[in-house]
């Protein structure tokens, strides 16, 4: 149990185009989803706290207009980066807590690279 | 501000010996310490956690220490095993409910 999947788990686009990154809780549903980028051989670091049915909290630093994220229903949140750029490249990883509770699970992450 | 520290990037360990990795915080406003292992282009696994009103927490092979005056907190892995080798991240957060903050991680290596 208790497993999320990430689509897709690697995609290579130009700059200037948009990506979007699915994250779905497989067998339980999740009112929070979290997402998060890593850069080579450094932390996760959160990007965003997404709540279903109301708008995502961004951590500071983070643009909201470059990164949206949408979390329509219980078991799928969506990140898109918008008008990506070589910097954007990194992994990508959301993770989503059971609506009861406890601790987050995390999905495979996604490799985006911006040429 | 890195409030989640691993100041050892990696270490090296025998197989069937004791591997201890180690974390310290900043913040005294977290409540709540996981640990996750973590394999290359992979999502972290949760491994174990332990909330500040313990200071010890076992599971398996697994154990976490919490020193919450020294601001200090260990995952001891005995005995260690090949497949134990992954990057292992440090978390913590002000509640069981909390966003996590992680530490950079620390690459364990177990040779045979």
């Amino acid at each position: 149990g208790a497993v999320v999947s990430q689509h897709p788990s690697w995609v290579i686009c130009k700059s200037g185009t948009s990506v979007k990154i699915e994250c779905r809780s497989l067998d339980f549903q999740a009112t929070t989803m979290f997402w998060y980028r890593q850069f080579p051989k450094q932390s996760l670091m959160l990007m965003a706290t997404s709540n279903e049915g109301s708008k995502a909290t961004y951590e500071q630093g983070v643009e909201k207009d470059k990164f949206l994220i949408n979390h329509a229903s219980l078991t799928l949140s969506t990140l898109t980066v918008t008008s990506a750029h070589p910097e954007d490249s990194s992994f990508y990883i959301c993770s989503a807590r059971d609506i009861r509770g406890g601790e987050q699970f995390f999905g495979p992450g996604t490799r985006l690279t911006v040429l | 501000d890195q409030q989640v520290k691993q100041n050892s990037p990696s270490l090296s360990v025998q197989e069937g010996r004791i591997s201890i990795l180690n974390c310290d915080y900043t913040n005294s406003m977290f409540d709540y310490f996981l640990w996750y292992k973590k394999y290359p282009a992979e999502g972290p696994t949760f491994l174990i956690s332990i909330s500040s009103i313990k200071d010890k927490n076992e599971d398996g092979r697994f154990t976490v220490f919490l020193n919450k005056s020294a601001k200090h907190l260990s995952l001891h892995i005995v005995p260690s095993q090949p497949g134990d080798s992954a990057v292992y991240f440090c978390a913590a957060s002000a509640n069981s409910w909390g966003k996590l903050q992680f530490g950079s991680g620390t690459q364990v290596v177990v040779t045979p």
